[in-house]
């Protein structure tokens, strides 16, 4: 069975420092993808990154960046210059295919991230 | 309007009411899903329809009724609640063969 755990149920951190969400995953599909949404207090997920598990090259994007670890099964996610508008909670999850081309995503618990002035 | 939407964004219904809740996607998705998520739980995916068919239904209790009329529209309706059905209501499409969902804004429900 496939598995995302979030340690962090929640981080604070002040406006401009860079903090990190920790995402570990559990699966046996030797094919999977690794997402991040974040969803703000309005309620929407917003889908911020795929990730497939052959591409083990860290991406970055603006103020994000992602470092994806096959050897640890980690896929950490880190906000550089943390700014108010950050505050959410963000999501990591994992794809399973079901077949038929359908699949499922396992989602984390979330971390809450508060961005404090 | 773009993206996925969903209405009503909150809904407060006693335990003998029936509602539904509606969903549409303009992304030209043919998958759709209903997730619930409750405070302090892992989102929870309750249906998942593909092409209009109902493919996965997770042990949904049957006040709870799913209906897909086509690809892009999906309704859960709604009948006898219980108080630990409040939860926010999240709906989501992709494509299938594609694995990343984007979600609505989803539905805040209440029952009293």
């Amino acid at each position: 069975a496939q598995k995302v755990t979030q340690a962090q149920t929640e981080i604070s951190v002040v406006e401009k420092e860079d903090v990190t969400l920790d995402c570990v995953y559990e699966t046996r599909d030797t094919t999977y993808y690794l997402f991040w949404y974040k969803q703000p207090p309005s309620g929407e997920l917003v889908f911020l990154i795929r990730r497939n598990s052959f591409d083990e090259q860290n991406e970055i994007s603006g103020r994000y960046s992602w470092n994806f670890q096959k050897s640890t099964s980690s896929f950490n996610f880190t906000i550089t210059a943390s700014q108010v508008v950050d505050s959410a909670v963000y999501f990591c999850a994992l794809s399973e295919a079901r077949g038929g081309s359908n699949y499922k995503l396992t989602f984390g618990k979330g971390t809450l991230l508060t961005v404090n002035p | 309007e773009t993206g996925v939407t969903q209405t009503p964004r909150h809904l407060v219904m006693g335990m003998t009411n029936k509602k539904s809740l509606k969903c549409e996607q303009h992304l030209g998705h043919n998958a759709m899903y209903w997730y619930k998520q409750s405070a302090k739980k892992p989102l929870e995916l309750m249906f998942v329809y593909s092409l209009e068919e109902r493919v996965e239904n997770n042990s949904v209790p049957s006040r709870f009724s799913p209906e897909c009329p086509n690809s892009s529209h999906l309704f859960l309706h709604l009948h006898t609640l219980q108080p630990e059905d409040s939860a926010l209501y999240l709906c989501a499409s992709s494509d299938r063969g594609i694995h990343e969902q984007f979600f609505g804004p989803g539905t805040r429900l209440t029952v009293l």
